[in-house]
């Protein structure tokens, strides 16, 4: 069974980091890309990151680009989401998802994200 | 940057009736186009991958269309399960996007 679960998340301060993790399992996760999807409370789904099966290629949008990086530890089948300076409109779900041919087929449940003072 | 313009917002309909919800690309995405499922306090789950095909699970009910630019997902014989928010996705190009949602609602 393919099986994503994030962690690391909780309460910030602005300008804080803070590390997520994402472990698989099920899958071969070596020979697949990885996207970051984000949830702010009662609103729609943002992508914030994709990384290619060997980590050698990472995309971002411009609004976490310089922010946010993301990486996978593939001896692990474990993804991460280091994300610095955070703000306040950075607060949402986090998700992980497997992208398989640019759709996600399989997510894990979410890690939450407060960034307040 | 693509944009989705997904519509309607909300809709509300009684079991066994059919709904289609749309998502407007502002350029051609090649068929590049999925449907998420998302029910209160869950993850999103793929239905539908490349416009129309889809995914191994998905009951029957679900499908997608494509015209132009304007990509349409119709759910059939509306089941009390189908309560949830639908969101469409192109992965075209970066960044990939997103509609903002269709929240539907049954009778």
């Amino acid at each position: 069974e393919v099986q994503l679960v994030e962690s690391g998340g909780g309460l910030v301060q602005p300008g804080s980091p803070l590390k997520l993790s994402c472990a698989a399992s099920g899958f071969t996760f070596s020979s697949n890309w990885l996207n970051w999807i984000r949830q702010a409370p009662g609103k729609g789904l943002e992508w914030v990151a994709s990384i290619n099966p060997d980590g050698s290629s990472t995309y971002y949008p411009d609004t976490v680009k310089g922010r946010f990086v993301v990486s996978k530890d593939n001896a692990k089948n474990t993804g991460y989401l280091q994300m610095n300076n955070l703000r306040s409109e950075d607060t949402a779900m986090y998700y992980c998802a497997r992208r398989l041919w640019g759709v996600m087929d399989a997510w894990g449940q979410g890690a939450s994200v407060t960034v307040s003072s | 940057d693509i944009q989705m313009t997904q519509s309607p917002a909300s809709l509300s309909a009684s079991l066994g009736e059919t709904v289609t919800i749309e998502c407007l690309a502002s350029e051609d995405i090649y068929s590049n186009l999925a449907w998420y499922q998302q029910k209160p306090g869950k993850s999103p789950q793929l239905l539908i991958y490349d416009a129309s095909s889809l995914q191994d699970g998905v009951p029957s009910r679900f499908s997608g269309s494509e015209s132009g630019t304007q990509y349409s997902l119709e759910i059939n014989s509306l089941q009390s399960e189908d309560a949830a928010t639908y969101f469409c996705q192109q992965h075209h190009d970066y960044p990939n996007t997103f509609g903002a949602g269709t929240k539907l609602e049954l009778k």
